[in-house]
């Protein structure tokens, strides 16, 4: 139980486009989801915490417009990159908060953002 | 505010030996705490967590940790190393107070490589 997918795994893009990663909660409702980055041999750097219904709270330095996300079901977060540049390349990590007993995050596998 | 340092950022152990991954914490409440493992280019995968009932916790794949509240610690460990043990080790804390900030604080990792 407590399976979080993310779509694609690895994306390749052009400087100055848009790119979208999906994370779902597949087999349990998450009313809050977190986005992370994580460079190479680092921890990982707590983006935004995405509401199911309202807006995502953004980490302090972390330009909202630039990474737009969209919670809109108990199941499913976005996070856009908007007009990417080499330096937004880095995994990228979600979560699905179980809550309950603890309120345990439950991570994706993350998606590989190379932007060229 | 919380905190969570783990002391040795690399480990290195011979195949059947004693794992002791270190963690300590500070918090002004009592914590809950949490170990994740991240194999490379993959996800984290929850190992096991302290909600404040047993304080000897054990997890997946022959882990276990110990809260010690008077040391501020959750020491990970494990009898016999595996090779498939090495891996990224993340400890991290949370508040159970938190209401709807339900982040996690993390500690900066331990590269665990084991030995044949």
């Amino acid at each position: 139980g407590a399976v979080v997918s993310q779509h694609p795994s690895w994306v390749i893009c052009k400087s100055g486009t848009s790119v979208k990663i999906e994370c779902r909660s597949l087999d349990f409702q998450a009313t809050t989801m977190f986005w992370y980055r994580q460079f190479p041999k680092q921890s990982l750097m707590l983006m935004a915490t995405s509401n199911e219904g309202s807006k995502a709270t953004y980490e302090q330095g972390v330009e909202k417009d630039k990474f737009l996300i969209n919670h809109a079901s108990l199941t499913l977060s976005t996070l856009t990159v908007t007009s990417a540049h080499p330096e937004d390349s880095s995994f990228y990590i979600c979560s699905a908060l179980l809550a309950g007993a603890a309120d345990t995050q439950y991570f994706g596998p993350g998606t590989r953002l190379t932007v060229l | 505010a919380q905190s969570v340092t783990q002391l040795g950022s690399h480990v290195s152990v011979s195949e059947g030996a004693l794992v002791l991954l270190r963690c300590n914490y500070s918090s002004s409440v009592p914590p809950y705490l949490f170990w994740y493992v991240q194999y490379p280019n993959q996800g984290l995968q929850l190992l096991l967590k302290y909600t404040s009932a047993a304080t000897l916790v054990k997890g997946i794949n022959g882990f276990e940790a110990e809260f010690k509240k008077s040391e501020t610690s959750f020491h990970l460990t494990k009898p016999s190393a595996h090779m498939s043990d090495a891996a990224e080790y993340f400890c991290a804390v949370s508040s159970p107070n938190a209401g709807n900030n339900r982040k996690l604080i993390w500690g900066l990792g331990t590269s665990l490589a084991v030995n044949p």
